[in-house]
């Protein structure tokens, strides 16, 4: 259980292009998603929270015009990055929490695969 | 702010035990985590335990937490070329919240 799925794993696209990343729970519903951004050889860095209904949450440095998040159900949230460079080349993955409200205070963060952008 | 340090690197013989380390400084972490990161691919959540408790097992897999210390310690025992992967620990400080991750260790097992 608790399978967290990434859409797609690798993208190469052309630098002015927005790319669409879409995280899927399949067996679990999750009020909140959380999406990290790993360079190579390093460790994770939180981009934001991703909140069902809401506005993400966006940690400090990260440009929310830049990182659109949308979560609109309680298993699927995207995140667009808009007019991509190639500065912006990275793994990027997600991880779900499940459980609604209360329900979730005993559920830890499971992850997807991750995203592979590539920006020529 | 929080911060988690790891070291980065461990190599071993298959059929040993590894046991990779981890300090943390956020003295109101409620939750310590072990994560394997297989190349090109996403976290596997191995194990995980609550401050209150000092160690937890589970089959190949013993965590040790050292509050005072803020020390934790993921020990694998018969380690196999198939456990080669990044492990990551990681805290979080109010019941699942945001996690803060470690730098992560390199874990090399040769035959």
């Amino acid at each position: 259980g608790a399978v967290v799925s990434q859409h797609p794993s690798w993208v190469i696209c052309k630098s002015g292009t927005s790319v669409k990343i879409e995280c899927r729970s399949l067996d679990f519903q999750a009020t909140t998603m959380f999406w990290y951004r790993q360079f190579p050889k390093q460790s994770l860095m939180l981009m934001a929270t991703s909140n069902e209904g809401s506005k993400a949450t966006y940690e400090q440095g990260v440009e929310k015009d830049k990182f659109l998040i949308n979560h609109a159900s309680l298993t699927l949230s995207t995140l667009t990055v808009t007019s991509a460079h190639p500065e912006d080349s990275s793994f990027y993955i997600c991880s779900a929490r499940p459980g609604q409200g209360a329900s979730r205070s005993n559920q830890p963060q499971h992850f997807g695969d991750g995203t592979r952008l590539s920006i020529l | 702010g929080e911060d988690v340090e790891q070291s980065l690197f461990l190599s071993v013989r298959e059929g040993d035990s590894s046991v990779i380390n981890c300090t943390y400084t956020d003295s109101s972490s409620t939750y310590l985590y072990w994560y394997k990161q297989e190349p090109g691919a996403g976290l596997q959540l191995l194990t995980y335990i609550f401050s209150n408790m000092d160690m937890k097992q589970d089959q190949r897999l013993t965590v040790l937490l050292n509050k005072k210390d803020k020390h934790l310690s993921l020990r694998i025992a018969d380690t196999q070329t198939g456990d080669s992967a990044i492990y990551f620990c990681a805290e979080s400080n109010s019941g699942f919240q945001k996690l803060v991750f470690g730098t992560g260790t390199r874990l090399l097992v040769s035959p």
